[in-house]
């Protein structure tokens, strides 16, 4: 069974368009987080949940906005795509917030916007 | 605040030969964490390690083992008798636990040739 999932893999979209990508966790865990991968590979934190409250915003554009209608979902919807918003997106989850919990991470979604 | 340097962007080694991966952080809390992934070309990330800032014990598993030395603020990571398998990027990364946050070093793209 996969830990940590993401839907979809591959997304390919024009900028001005709105998409979302849906994470999905069966570990009971009660933390998520959304990463941001750009093309030189660079990891960089945007959002974390706990037990469905924000609780890490990483001064990402207001047009992200991550979603969590309970705690195995993290969604992530992205208005207004941008050339820029071009990058793999990770979703991970944690047992808790605490860092002495190891983070999983999903397979990723390659997000392409023309 | 954190930050992570692992200065090899890239290395390249033969099979069978030992490499080291290095890893330079930087905070100011005295309680944090540090931990390796590997993303292989598949994409994924995968766990390798955590280490926690009060446990400077060397850690050896099968091949790889990581050296932490907080003189000097670094955790590096060797292979030893390298595989073609082992051909992945390397991150490193910090959790000072204010709030869990994974902070990622660049990466290390690790090429094993036969």
């Amino acid at each position: 069974d996969t830990a940590v999932s993401q839907t979809p893999k591959y997304l390919v979209t024009q900028m001005g368009n709105d998409k979302s990508i849906k994470c999905e966790q069966n570990l009971g865990h009660d933390t998520m987080y959304w990463y941001k991968q750009d093309s030189k590979k660079f990891l960089k934190i945007m959002f974390s949940y706990n037990n469905k409250e924000l609780i890490i915003n990483e001064t990402v554009p207001n047009r992200f906005s991550p979603k969590s209608p309970d705690k195995a979902h993290l969604n992530l919807h992205i208005n207004s795509l941008e050339l820029g918003d071009s990058a793999v997106y990770f979703c991970a989850s944690s047992q808790d917030w605490d860092p002495l919990y190891e983070q999983y991470f999903g397979p990723g979604t390659r997000l392409t916007v023309t | 605040a954190q930050k992570v340097t692992q200065a090899q962007t890239e290395i390249s080694v033969v099979e069978k030969e030992d490499v080291t991966l290095d890893c330079v952080y930087e905070t100011r809390d005295t309680t944090y964490y540090l931990f390796w992934y590997k993303q292989p070309p598949s994409g994924e990330l995968v766990f390798l390690i955590r280490r926690n800032s009060f446990d400077e014990q060397n850690e050896i598993s099968g091949r790889y083992s990581w050296n932490f030395q907080k003189s000097t603020s670094s955790f590096n990571f060797t292979i030893t008798a390298s595989q073609v398998v082992d051909s992945a990027v390397y991150f490193c990364a910090l959790d000072s636990g204010s709030g869990s946050r994974l902070t990622f070093g660049e990466g290390t793209q690790l090429t094993v040739n036969p």
